[in-house]
């Protein structure tokens, strides 16, 4: 099946900062999606993101599909950006998760 | 609109309990998906629901596990009898009739057994 991989694994940052979070995946895949897990565990859409580059704010992530990687990019980082990125890929109708990415903004 | 919605936010019970969570979709999705979360298998899908019949369930763990859509807006997944090893968060999400392939979660249901 479908492997996911996230890197890196942990980020700690200081606000302001910018930082790059990357999505690899093992095979082809329909569509791929970006989530933001917060400190309260709710997920929270980011971004659909089948091939690109798209930009919410101060977020903005590029899909590479030929080459089978995505990257999220956050920059001018705050504390509210604290949490867990995900990036899920679709495989037909079926989400696969990566084991995420845990970022930490400090003040 | 109110987004996906499940009840209980929390839920604390004994080992050996039936354990019923609920979900109600966003109005107008036909897709309906259950996960669960757990720090050593991270989001696993259990199953999802398209027009209210049940496309895939190979990720529901045993037989202890069922979960039923009977209409367009509810479902429950139930876990009888509830061991130790089920306690995790569990999230539903819905996917848009129009939009194929976003999904958009609810806030999970947070299960510890006892």
């Amino acid at each position: 099946g479908i492997q996911v991989e996230q890197s890196p694994p942990d980020l700690i940052l200081q606000e302001g900062a910018n930082s790059t979070l990357r999505c690899n995946f093992s095979d082809s895949v329909n569509n791929l999606q970006w989530f933001h897990q917060n400190p309260w565990g709710q997920l929270i859409n980011l971004f659909y993101i089948p091939s690109g580059t798209k930009q919410n704010g101060r977020l903005s992530a590029t899909t590479v599909a030929t080459e089978r990687y995505s990257l999220l990019y956050i920059s001018s980082s705050q504390t509210t950006d604290s949490g867990v990125y995900f990036c899920a890929a679709y495989n037909t109708d079926k989400l696969i998760f990566g084991t995420g990415t845990r970022l930490q903004v400090f003040p | 609109d109110a987004g996906v919605i499940q009840s209980p936010r929390h839920e604390v019970t004994e080992m050996g309990q039936e354990v019923t969570l609920r979900c109600k979709p966003i109005s107008g999705h036909n897709s309906l998906f259950w996960y669960r979360q757990t720090m050593m298998r991270g989001l696993e899908l259990l199953i999802y629901f398209n027009n209210n019949v049940p496309i895939d369930d190979s990720g529901m763990p045993e037989d202890r596990f069922s979960a039923k859509m009977p209409n367009a807006s509810f479902s429950t997944l139930k876990i009888q009898p509830s061991e130790p090893r089920d306690s995790a968060v569990y999230f539903c999400a819905s996917r848009p009739r129009q939009i194929q392939e976003t999904q958009y979660f609810g806030p999970g249901t947070r299960l510890l057994v006892l």
